[in-house]
């Protein structure tokens, strides 16, 4: 167990439906990741958040956005949802910047 | 774009043999580490290399980042099927901030 903790385990959607992921970080950790990673593919990293602000961007498409809460909690939302979007969503959390980074089990997201 | 290259994309191995996946990266990296995803589960930290020709070793496991910190490696010696997975090497460019993953090499181990 990481400490991080991901809800949900599973999410089935239609599409163009918005479904909303939610990460909590482990204790003491300042910085929350989002992952994308798709059927055979590597991790795609989507955005990066410490404390509160948006630190870097990766490849995250305009229909998806996210914040990071007072209390570090992160959300992910990703909107007018396509088939292509089905994947696994994890979420990661470190100390600061250049730490390891521990992984949350992920939400497995099925968009039919 | 920063890119980081990793290879083989996928190995096949004899229980007992030797196991190596490569990390390149075009440009210098401030750090690497390397990542193992077992099937179905999520990636794990193995180890982070900073230095430059800097060689850690866990019981079976040897990682070099290179003298030029644009490339990494990690050796399995004698694999076993505990081994099998998911290896990722993931960098950070020197004065960047975001940690960039390679695509991953898959190992299945045969007993």
């Amino acid at each position: 167990d990481s400490g991080v903790t991901q809800t949900p385990k599973h999410l089935i959607t239609a599409t163009g439906q918005r479904v909303t992921l939610r990460c909590s970080p482990r204790s003491g950790d300042l910085s929350v990741y989002w992952y994308q990673q798709s059927l055979d593919q590597g991790l795609q990293f989507l955005i990066h958040y410490y404390n509160g602000e948006e630190r870097a961007k990766g490849n995250i498409l305009e229909r998806f956005s996210a914040q990071q809460f007072p209390d570090l909690h992160s959300e992910l939302n990703l909107s007018s949802l396509e088939l292509g979007d089905s994947a696994l969503y994890f979420c990661a959390s470190s100390v600061d910047f250049y730490n390891e980074q521990f992984f949350g089990p992920g939400t497995r997201l099925t968009v039919l | 774009g920063q890119q980081v290259m990793q290879i083989p994309q996928y190995q096949h191995v004899q229980e007992g043999e030797d196991f190596t996946t490569y990390c390149n990266s075009s440009t210098t990296l401030s750090n690497i580490q390397w990542y193992k995803q077992r099937p179905g589960g999520h990636p794990v930290f193995l180890i982070q290399l900073v230095k430059s020709g800097e060689v850690k070793k866990q019981k079976r496991l040897t990682f070099q980042f290179g003298e030029a910190k644009k490339n990494s490696s990690l050796h399995i010696t004698a694999t076993q099927t505990t081994d099998v997975g998911t290896y990722f090497c993931a960098g950070t460019v020197e004065y960047g901030n975001k940690l960039v993953f390679g695509a991953g090499t898959i190992l299945r181990v045969k007993s």
